[in-house]
């Protein structure tokens, strides 16, 4: 199994455009997870989805947006990028929630200018 | 508001023995995790802990006081690739993992 993968592993965003961050998943978790992670901050949930077709927003949403229209892949949509987005972006999944780890990818380091 | 609190850096000797603490406030309680970071890599598993008292897992240990909202990660056997950032992350009763942010440990020989 890969696990969890990320594409790309590092990208230069201009400020204003648009991408896709990949994230993939071979485990046939239900739960898949974007976090955010900055310098010395504890990472934040961006958003998240319980199973295909289900998402929902986490604590820092805003600039962004995803889609789960299968149960393997979960991209996160980054709009009209911001300085403030650049970061690293960790896609995780899990079987389920409580007492299941969660599962990373190797993050994307992504840098707006 | 929620919040996790760490130490941000710590310092031990290899072979040595080192405790790891986080305390934290949150809107409910489903579970505390710590997670073990490389420099420049993913957070991978550690620890689990849901009820009080001490979960052993080779040398490493975790304990969890929920009266206190306390818990430390203790490393035995210090060894070089030690060297990493560990993570405190508690489930709120939204199911949601709050992070702290971190404790960079530095292992010296």
């Amino acid at each position: 199994n890969a696990g969890v993968t990320q594409t790309p592993k590092f990208h230069i965003l201009k400020i204003g455009q648009s991408m896709t961050l990949q994230c993939t998943q071979d485990m046939n978790h239900n739960y898949m997870y974007w976090y955010r992670q900055d310098p010395g901050m504890g990472l934040k949930l961006i958003y998240y989805s319980v199973g295909a077709g289900i998402t929902d927003k986490g604590e820092v949403p805003n600039g962004y947006n995803v889609s789960r229209s299968t149960t393997e892949d979960f991209p996160l949509r980054l709009e009209l990028a911001a300085p403030s987005q650049t970061s690293v972006y960790f896609c995780a999944s899990s079987y389920s929630t409580d007492s299941y780890e969660q599962y990373f990818g190797p993050g994307t380091r992504l840098t707006v200018t | 508001g929620q919040n996790i609190d760490q130490p941000t850096e710590m310092t031990a000797t290899e072979g040595a023995i080192v405790q790891i603490n986080c305390t934290y406030q949150t809107s409910g309680f489903n579970g505390l995790f710590w997670y073990q970071q490389h420099a420049g890599e993913a957070p991978t598993f550690l620890s689990y802990n849901v009820l009080d008292g001490l979960e052993e897992k080779g040398r490493f240990s975790s304990f969890l006081s929920r009266s206190k909202g306390y818990s430390y990660l203790l490393l035995k056997e210090l060894q070089m690739k030690d060297s990493a950032s560990y993570l405190c992350a508690v489930m709120d009763s939204n199911y949601q993992l709050i992070w702290g942010a971190g404790t960079k440990l530095i292992i010296k020989p």
